[in-house]
């Protein structure tokens, strides 16, 4: 039973196109985020949640927007997509709000490529 | 803001020799520190943490790390290295009151050799 899905595993798409990557998980933890790892292989987180509500919302174009239906689950839908946008995206959650100690649990990624 | 600092983007050891992959740490206050691990096309998966407890902190698969405030060091050491140790390992930083925001190194991609 997998903690941290995503999907889909693979995206690939054109230049202006939108599209969006789900993300679920089933630990019951409060927190879910969004990070992005570029073609070196560099992590920066874009946006975390805690309980539906937005915590963390780094310097991103606002073509990207987060969604929360619920605490298990965590949407980005990104618009008018670019040829910068290709990455890989993970989704990680951890148990509590604020918890600057807790482990953060990563899904498998996607890896978006736009073209 | 805090950041982490890893030296040496690629490291390569013999299969059975010590691996140290280093990470240096810079913070205004004091700091949580991570190692991550992440095998070819997965997701990161967390190997220990510091969590200002104990400074010598032991992992999963055999690794430790070792919090040196003098030093700003959180360096991860295993004694004998394996061929399935072959992965990305990132170090990352948070702070109490930054939202449980980690802030990622570069990652050093650990290659081993027979």
């Amino acid at each position: 039973d997998t903690a941290v899905s995503q999907t889909p595993k693979y995206l690939v798409t054109q230049m202006g196109n939108d599209k969006s990557i789900k993300c679920e998980q089933n630990l019951g933890h409060d927190t879910m985020y969004w990070y992005k790892q570029d073609s070196k292989k560099f992590l920066k987180i874009m946006f975390s949640y805690n309980n539906k509500e937005l915590i963390i919302n780094e310097t991103v174009p606002n073509r990207f927007s987060p969604k929360s239906p619920d605490k298990a689950h965590l949407n980005l839908h990104i618009n008018s997509l670019e040829l910068g946008d290709s990455a890989v995206y993970f989704c990680a959650s951890s148990p509590i709000a604020g918890g600057s100690t807790d482990t953060q649990y990563f899904g498998p990624g996607t890896r978006l490529t736009v073209l | 803001a805090q950041s982490v600092t890893q030296l040496g983007s690629h490291v390569s050891v013999s299969e059975g020799a010590l691996v140290l992959l280093r990470c240096n740490y810079s913070s205004s206050v004091p700091p949580y520190l991570f190692w991550y691990v992440q095998y070819p096309n997965q997701g990161l998966q967390l190997l220990l943490k510091y969590t200002s407890a104990a400074t010598l902190v032991k992992g999963i698969n055999g690794f430790e790390a070792e919090f040196k405030k003098s030093e700003t060091s959180f360096h991860l050491t295993k004694p004998s290295a394996h061929m399935s140790d072959a992965a990305e390992y990132f170090c990352a930083v948070s702070v109490t009151g930054g939202g449980n925001k980690l802030t990622f190194g570069t990652g050093t991609q650990l290659k081993v050799e027979l």
